[in-house]
C-alpha cells in the first residue's frame, strides 16, 4: 500500500527564513509520481510540482526548491526567503503510474505553514 | 480559460437531507475525479469516472453516496441521508484523456451537516 507522511504537522516561521517541509513515502511501485499541493487560506488546490521516480535531480522554481531522493523515500521542499503569502497548508502526494488513464492521488495529512511578518 | 468549476462552494444541510455536489472538469478533460477532504486531513480518493462510467469507486463509502458523469453536462456527487460526518470539503479534480501527469483540481464544495 503506497503512503505519505508529513511529520510536521504546523510550522511557524518569521519572514525572509528559510523553511523545509518534509515528506516521506512508502511504495512499493518502481515506478511512481510524486507532487507537491498548496492549499492557501481560500481553499483551493494550487498544483506546484510533480517529479517522476527516474529523475532524481533537483528542481528550483524561483524561491521554491525540492530535494528527491530516492534512497530516503523523501521529497522535501524548501522555500528561501520565505513570505507571509506563503502561508498555506502544503500536501505532499504520491501516485502509481495510471492505468486506463486513472491517476490516484495518495495525500499526506499536510503541513500548515505559518509565516508571520 | 475556465478551471474545474465546482458548485455549490458552501453548503448546508441537515441531517437526512440529500447533498449534490457539481464539477464541472476543464474544457477538453474527460476524465473526472472525486476526492474528500475531512476536517485537519489530507485528501482521500473517492471515486474516477469517465464520461458514462465509473471506473474505479474504491474510494466511496459503499452506502449513500453515489457519482455519475453523465454524457452531457457535470459530474455529480450525490449523498443520501447525510449525517454529520460527512460534513467536509469535496474536491472534484480532471484531467485529459492522454495522461499528462497533472490533476486540475477546483476551489471545492464546503458541506457543513447541522
Amino acid at each position: 500500500a503506497q503512503k505519505v507522511t508529513q511529520a510536521q504537522t504546523e510550522i511557524s516561521v518569521v519572514e525572509k527564513e528559510d523553511v523545509t517541509l518534509d515528506c516521506v513515502y512508502e511504495t512499493r511501485d518502481t515506478t511512481y509520481y510524486l507532487f507537491w499541493y498548496k492549499q492557501p487560506p481560500s481553499g483551493e488546490l494550487v498544483f506546484l510540482i510533480r517529479r517522476n521516480s527516474f529523475d532524481e535531480q533537483n528542481e528550483i522554481s524561483g524561491r521554491y526548491s525540492w530535494n528527491f531522493q530516492k534512497s530516503t523515500s523523501s521529497f522535501n521542499f524548501t522555500i528561501t526567503a520565505s513570505q507571509v503569502v506563503d502561508s498555506a497548508v502544503y500536501f505532499c502526494a504520491l501516485s502509481e503510474v495510471p492505468i486506463q488513464g486513472a491517476q490516484k492521488l495518495v495525500f499526506g495529512q499536510g503541513t500548515r505553514l505559518t509565516i508571520n511578518p | 480559460n475556465a478551471g474545474v468549476m465546482q458548485n455549490p462552494r458552501h453548503l448546508v444541510r441537515r441531517r437526512g437531507q440529500e447533498a449534490r455536489l457539481r464539477c464541472s472538469p476543464m474544457k477538453g478533460h474527460s476524465h473526472v475525479y472525486w476526492y474528500r477532504q475531512l476536517p485537519e486531513e489530507g485528501l482521500k480518493f473517492m471515486v474516477y469516472l469517465q464520461k458514462e462510467n465509473i471506473i474505479d469507486e474504491s474510494g466511496m463509502p459503499k452506502e449513500r453516496f453515489s457519482a455519475e458523469f453523465p454524457k452531457e453536462g457535470p459530474s455529480i456527487l450525490r449523498i443520501q441521508q447525510v449525517v454529520r460526518g460527512d460534513s467536509a470539503a469535496y474536491f472534484c479534480a480532471s484531467s485529459p484523456k492522454t495522461y499528462t501527469g497533472e490533476l486540475f483540481f477546483g476551489e471545492g464544495s464546503r458541506l457543513t451537516v447541522l
